[in-house]
């Protein structure tokens, strides 16, 4: 099975402080997301990378950026957290973008609920 | 801007009964569909994934596609209370990376 690890399931910290969040996959993926999900407004997708050292922006960047320097690992980062970016964010990785194949499925790591205070 | 519309719910079936949950999406140039289920604080794991029109099956579960009407639907027989999560439709293009969620479908089966 694939896993999709991330470092931290829950952090608090505070407003203007640096926060990274990471994401290991094991399982060769081309393919990684980081998506924030808030009651209400479902999936939003803030950046996902399609191979290392590539990244694009998704729905919602402001605020973030995102590092891949190795294929395994995609980490996100606020440069300085405010209270409007508390909230879940979960990392997902996925094998390809082939049509009639299971390489399209995301799978998802375990979340990171971040509070900043 | 590609759309995918879920009925938010909560849709409340009894124990046993048939749920049907129902995605409408908005480009036709869709070719891949997934249906997630979601339990309360955890993360979203796949149920099934569907290419072609018509059904496909398993267990409990079946998929529905009709690409000339878009929509998808995922029908879950025999409900039970564990089965009670939100439901997550998502869908992509051809040669797309990245799938496009729904807002997802609370489901409720009590007893």
């Amino acid at each position: 099975d694939v896993k999709v690890t991330q470092s931290s399931r829950y952090l608090v910290k505070r407003t203007g402080e640096k926060v990274f969040l990471e994401c290991v996959q094991d399982m060769d993926h081309e393919n990684m997301f980081w998506y924030r999900q808030d009651p209400g407004l479902g999936l939003r997708l803030i950046y996902f990378s399609y191979d290392v050292k590539m990244k694009e922006k998704g729905d919602i960047p402001e605020g973030y950026s995102v590092s891949r320097e190795k294929k395994e690992r995609f980490s996100l980062i606020l440069e300085s957290a405010s209270t409007n970016q508390t909230s879940m964010y979960l990392c997902a990785s996925s094998g390809g973008r082939q049509v009639r194949s299971g390489a399209n499925v995301l799978t998802f790591g375990a979340g990171s609920r971040l509070t900043v205070l | 801007q590609k759309e995918v519309e879920q009925n938010s719910g909560p849709l409340s079936v009894p124990e046993g009964a048939i749920a049907s949950l129902n995605c409408t999406y908005s480009d036709r140039g869709s070719q891949s569909f997934f249906w997630y289920r979601q339990y309360s604080g955890k993360s979203p794991e796949l149920i099934m994934f569907i290419y072609s029109n018509g059904d496909k099956e398993d267990g409990r579960f079946t998929a529905q596609l009709n690409k000339a009407s878009q929509y998808v639907s995922l029908l879950i027989r025999d409900s039970q209370p564990s089965d009670s999560a939100t439901y997550l439709c998502a869908v992509k293009s051809g040669g797309s990376y990245i799938p496009t969620f729904g807002r997802g479908t609370s489901l409720i089966v009590h007893p």
